[in-house]
């Protein structure tokens, strides 16, 4: 079992949809991260996590909209999204807030 | 603003050779981390290595090492008889405060037979 599981790993949506992305982290860390990976482009942060309150928010399109019910889970909801959102979506957790993160599988989003 | 600069796209490498990545960073803070991530084609991203800003030794993880030059704002990862499970994205990352890591744009390491 991965330490960051990230469901579901593909997702297809029209621009219409509401769907989300859920992440759950079974190394009992107290900071969970939402990132977008886009094809020649660094890692864009989206939004920071730590004991389920929010500490990073880089303005990200209203669209997204993330939800942690606890420090184990973490969702992104996406609603109305445009075909430039399409990207691999990373989740993370880490311990420390300056030390190693970790990463989950990703979950490639589609949006046609 | 702080920024990680990674010049090259992409490299290859013989297989049991040694290779160097080079990664800039640009910062006025003097107290943070440095961290090299590699991503292999099945996308999870695993943590190579860590450096510390305030040590003066040069990070070391089996086969992976860096070359930490503080006053050039550079961090190479050197990897030493390069494997075929080696090929992956490679990035650089930094961070001085808490939780905003900033990451570089990546290099592309391919391990050739």
């Amino acid at each position: 079992e991965t330490g960051v599981t990230q469901t579901p790993r593909h997702l297809v949506m029209g621009m219409t949809n509401k769907k989300s992305l859920k992440c759950e982290q079974h190394l009992g860390h107290n900071a969970m991260y939402w990132y977008k990976q886009s094809a020649k482009k660094p890692l864009e942060l989206m939004f920071v996590y730590s004991l389920e309150e929010r500490v990073e928010n880089n303005s990200v399109p209203s669209r997204f909209s993330p939800e942690c019910p606890n420090s184990s889970h973490l969702f992104l909801h996406l609603h109305t999204l445009q075909p430039e959102d399409s990207a691999l979506y990373l989740c993370a957790s880490s311990q420390d807030p300056r030390g190693a993160i970790y990463f989950g599988e990703g979950s490639w989003l589609t949006v046609v | 603003a702080q920024t990680v600069t990674q010049s090259q796209p992409e490299m290859s490498v013989q297989e049991a050779e040694t290779v160097t990545l080079s990664c800039t960073y640009d910062t006025s803070e003097s107290n943070y981390y440095l961290f090299w991530y590699k991503q292999p084609p099945s996308r999870q991203m695993i943590l190579v290595i860590r450096q510390e800003a305030y040590k003066q030794q040069n990070a070391t993880e089996n086969r992976f090492s860096v070359n930490f030059q503080k006053a050039a704002k550079s961090f190479s990862l050197k990897i030493s008889d390069s494997q075929l499970g080696d090929t992956a994205m490679y990035f650089c990352a930094f961070i001085s405060g808490t939780y905003k890591y900033i990451f570089g744009t990546g290099t592309r390491l391919k391990v050739l037979a």
